[in-house]
């Protein structure tokens, strides 16, 4: 089993959609979770990134995090043709005197105008 | 203010041939990360370095070596290559006390025929 699984997609929806993703994950030490965003032949960057549980806001962009559930997500509203891309879960528990994060295999997204 | 640099960013190398893949960080991060991206198995670890002259291995290290003489630059070598190695290959890198995600390269994409 994975330590964490997200839905490959392809996710396709109309401009003005509110796009839900999701990753779930089996390791109850992360702590620390993070959402990448990755356009097309291009690395990841940094999206948004909450610490343990509960919701954080930026823009139209919300991350929340449920530990009980070992289950996070991440919400656009009023989603855009420019957020076309895959979206990368990664988590991590902070152990160690390095910070290893374990990453999802992506959700691609599609916004269509 | 480059970032995280790779170089090249392409490259086809026939199955037995050698190459180096450079990362280069002007941030003055401690740690850095070479990752392997291939469709439906996301991001995984190659090798890892805490600083200068350390490595360590992550989850897939097999038929790769890394040095790390300079802070500033990671290496990844491929000694023999083979075509279950076609592949992207990310650089990433991460201090103690930035935001807790990585600053990823924009990658080496590699086809091994």
């Amino acid at each position: 089993q994975k330590e964490v699984e997200q839905d490959p997609g392809p996710l396709s929806v109309p401009e003005g959609a509110i796009v839900s993703l999701n990753c779930t994950y089996s390791n109850s030490a992360f702590q620390y979770f993070m959402w990448y965003r990755q356009y097309s032949r291009k690395g990841p960057e940094l999206l948004m990134y909450t610490y343990s549980s509960g919701n954080k806001e930026d823009g139209r962009f919300t991350a929340q995090v449920d530990k009980s559930s070992k289950y996070i997500s991440l919400f656009i509203r009023d989603s855009q043709p420019s957020d076309s891309a895959t979206y990368l879960c990664a988590m991590s528990a902070m152990r160690y005197n390095f910070n290893k994060f374990y990453f999802g295999s992506g959700t691609k997204l599609n916004v269509k105008p | 203010n480059a970032g995280v640099t790779q170089t090249p960013k392409f490259r086809v190398l026939k199955t037995g041939q050698s190459m180096t893949l450079l990362c280069a960080q002007d941030m003055n991060h401690e740690y850095m990360y070479w990752y392997r991206q291939d469709p439906g198995m996301g991001l995984r670890l190659i090798h890892y370095s805490v600083g200068e002259g350390t490595t360590a291995k992550g989850e897939v290290p097999d038929g790769y070596n890394v040095s790390r003489l300079k802070k500033q630059n990671f290496l990844l070598g491929l000694e023999s290559a083979a075509p279950s190695q076609t592949s992207v290959y990310f650089c990433a890198t991460w201090t103690l006390g930035e935001r807790y995600g990585y600053t990823f390269g924009s990658g080496t994409r590699l086809t091994v025929v």
